[in-house]
């Protein structure tokens, strides 16, 4: 089992520049999010899904785009990046919604210059 | 929304020490989490907790859900260097699938 898995793992984008984020998951997990990670921030959930062909909002959603078409990934789109979009990026996955807790994926970090 | 504090934000500790991190939360929650993310990883679970008063260990670490409901802890004994990483408690209330993550602690061990 690979569990979850990030693509790409390190990113530079230019202001304006769009890009996919892909995560992929082995365990037939129902539940998948996004998150950023800043510095000092923690953990801030962007998207989140419960199941395939299903997509909501969290906390910091402005900016970002997501899509469920298989259960077994889920996208992170930034339409036109911006510099406020640096961050780490990381994908999670549960069976239960996260009650028994979230596997996370390595990671992504991303630059917008 | 649900936030949680979590204190302290980081600690520089000798190695053999124990430490004691906490969260607090003004809202409820049925389970409290307690994760590591070592530096360039994603964050993995160390101990889940359901119930109120529950007192929980995995080799070195223990943690205890509030009688409250409104916090937990996380005690590591006899620190190690590979201790090193943020810690992050995180909450679930009620019927929703989300967690809430506090903002972590920083450990830093010197051997």
């Amino acid at each position: 089992n690979a569990g979850v898995t990030q693509t790409p793992k390190f990113r530079v984008l230019k202001t304006g520049q769009s890009m996919t984020l892909l995560c992929a998951q082995d365990m037939n997990h129902e539940y998948m999010y996004w998150y950023r990670q800043d510095p000092g921030m923690g953990l801030r959930l962007i998207h989140y899904s419960v199941g395939e062909g299903t997509t909501a909002k969290g906390e910091v959603p402005d900016g970002y785009n997501v899509s469920r078409l298989k259960k077994q990934n889920f996208l992170l789109g930034l339409e036109s990046a911006a510099p406020s979009q640096t961050s780490v990026y990381f994908c999670a996955s549960s069976y239960d919604g996260g009650t028994a807790g979230l596997y996370f994926g390595p990671g992504t970090r991303l630059t917008v210059l | 929304g649900q936030q949680l504090n979590q204190s302290p934000q980081s600690m520089f500790i000798q190695e053999g020490e124990d430490v004691s991190m906490n969260c607090t939360s003004s809202s409820i929650f049925n389970t409290w989490l307690w994760y590591k993310q070592d530096p360039g990883e994603g964050p993995v679970l160390l101990i889940a907790l359901y119930k109120a008063g529950e007192l929980t260990s995995n080799g070195r670490l223990t943690a205890q859900f509030g009688i409250t409901r409104k916090d937990s802890f996380l005690n590591i004994s006899a620190s190690i260097p590979s201790d090193v990483g943020i810690y992050f408690c995180a909450g679930q209330g009620g019927s929703n699938y989300k967690l809430t993550f506090g903002k972590g602690t920083l450990l830093t061990v010197n051997p």
